[in-house]
């Protein structure tokens, strides 16, 4: 089983700053390698695929890159809707693993 | 527009069955996998199962490997997930999602919330 660890588990940013997200893989992932939002009380939404492709409708403020076991989601410019919690998850093989998380908070 | 609509909320006691349900519409049903992924109270995702419509084929996570049962009905587009023996460490919400292996899973049901307890 690969084993996806994230860090930080949690990150205070003011609006307007810069966020960085990482994502590390126990085994190479290739590139199948997504990444999700969620807010409170809502189910989680694609935000990136392939490491690197936004899904359908994703602001370009939002930019991953990696590949193998190390992977980045930053954030450019954070906006009031993006203080959630963001999940990487590996498809390269079964079984299907998420990380653990990054909580975003205003600072 | 892709669309999965999951059964409401349960309260069931330990030792009891279920099965919950997930209504895909918007696209053709048996040409991608549908899963299934819990979120036990404030903590994160964990992959539960998934199945394959089309030829009924199915994979799931060893840590519920036994425990749940992952179904589908083509003739009404509907995933299923369930149980034969509740615990209340069962209780967490539980989303179904459209998988592509090119994308992850695309889309998300709004949630069916299970809570086990006596």
């Amino acid at each position: 089983e690969k084993v996806m660890t994230q860090s930080p588990a949690s990150l205070s940013v003011s609006p307007g700053e810069r966020a960085t997200l990482s994502c590390r893989a126990s085994q190479s992932v290739s590139s199948n390698l997504a990444w999700y939002q969620q807010k409170p009380g809502q189910a989680p939404r694609l935000l990136m695929y392939g490491a690197s492709i936004r899904a359908t409708g994703i602001p370009a403020r939002f930019s991953g890159s990696g590949s193998g076991t190390e992977f980045t989601l930053t954030i450019s410019s954070l906006q009031s809707e993006d203080f959630a919690v963001y999940y990487c998850q590996q498809y390269n093989s079964w079984p299907l693993t998420f990380g653990g998380g990054t909580k975003v908070e205003i600072k | 527009e892709v669309q999965l609509v999951q059964s409401g909320a349960e309260v069931k006691k330990p030792g009891e069955s279920l099965k919950i349900s997930c209504k895909a519409s918007g696209y053709s049903f048996t040409s991608y996998w549908i899963g299934w992924v819990r979120q036990m109270p404030g903590k994160g995702l964990e992959w539960v199962a998934i199945i394959y419509p089309g030829d009924s084929d199915s994979r799931s996570s060893p840590s519920f490997q036994g425990q749940v049962t992952i179904s589908a009905d083509r003739s009404i587009s509907t995933a299923y997930l369930q149980w034969s023996s509740l615990r209340a460490s069962d209780t967490a919400m539980y989303y179904c999602a459209r998988y592509s292996g090119d994308y992850g899973f695309d889309s998300w049901g709004q949630g069916t919330l299970v809570t086990v307890s006596s």
